[in-house]
């Protein structure tokens, strides 16, 4: 079973509101990732956990607040976003590298849709 | 700057065909190389990946890589209408522990006509 899931499918919400979208994976995987695409471009990084450390953050704005409360969870919650954070936000997975080498494969969720008005 | 490049198409093959996308990247110290399926609106879809050079074959897929050149292509088989999607070309650029990050390309959009 290679499956993500991700709550909810579809977002919209104005620019002064607190949201926040959940990811789940049972595979075991003790990576996990946040990745925003806009329409037309391939997936954008923006936060890594790794054993439910926080390993990653590129450079993103404090409006998005990543956690990981468990090894099968993670949420990104959203504060004063803006109408250009419009985009899907993909949760992935993956099992962590131990070491030196080629890494492991990661697996998307369905994404949620989000529309910042 | 640690780059991946394909070419964006639109690259349109007849149904029952072979489609074959190429993807080159920078970075001669990658190890990890991916190929996603991402139809409109959807999340990208692990299809194959290959961390050794040579052919890597699964049902009508076979990924091929070539460090040398740094070059890795994806051949789709007896194309069907259903192939029909954006395929990004996913490099992992670093060898060190803990690195995670996957540097994409832009896709290749594929339109298999019936």
């Amino acid at each position: 079973d290679t499956e993500v899931t991700q709550t909810p499918k579809h977002l919209v919400m104005g620019m002064t509101n607190k949201k926040s979208l959940k990811c789940e994976q049972h595979m075991g995987h003790r990576a996990m990732y946040w990745y925003k695409q806009k329409a037309k471009k391939p997936p954008e990084l923006m936060f890594v956990y790794s054993y439910e450390k926080l390993s990653i953050n590129e450079s993103v704005p404090s409006r998005f607040s990543p956690e990981c409360p468990n090894s099968s969870l993670l949420n990104l919650h959203l504060h004063a976003l803006q109408p250009e954070d419009s985009a899907l936000y993909l949760c992935a997975s993956s099992q962590d590298r131990p070491g030196r080498g080629p890494s492991y494969e990661q697996y998307f969720g369905p994404g949620t849709r989000l529309t910042v008005t | 700057q640690k780059e991946v490049e394909q070419n964006s198409g639109p690259l349109s093959v007849p149904e029952g065909a072979i489609a074959s996308l190429n993807c080159t990247y920078s970075d001669r110290g990658s190890q990890s190389f991916f190929w996603y399926r991402q139809y409109s609106g959807k999340s990208p879809e692990l299809i194959m990946f290959i961390y050794s050079n040579g052919d890597k074959e699964d049902g009508r897929f076979t990924a091929q890589l070539n460090k040398a050149s740094q070059y890795v292509s994806l051949l789709i088989r007896d194309s069907q209408p259903s192939d029909s999607a954006t395929y990004l070309c996913a490099v992992n650029p670093y060898s060190g522990a803990g690195s995670y990050q996957l540097t994409f390309g832009k896709g290749t959009k594929l339109s298999v006509i019936p």
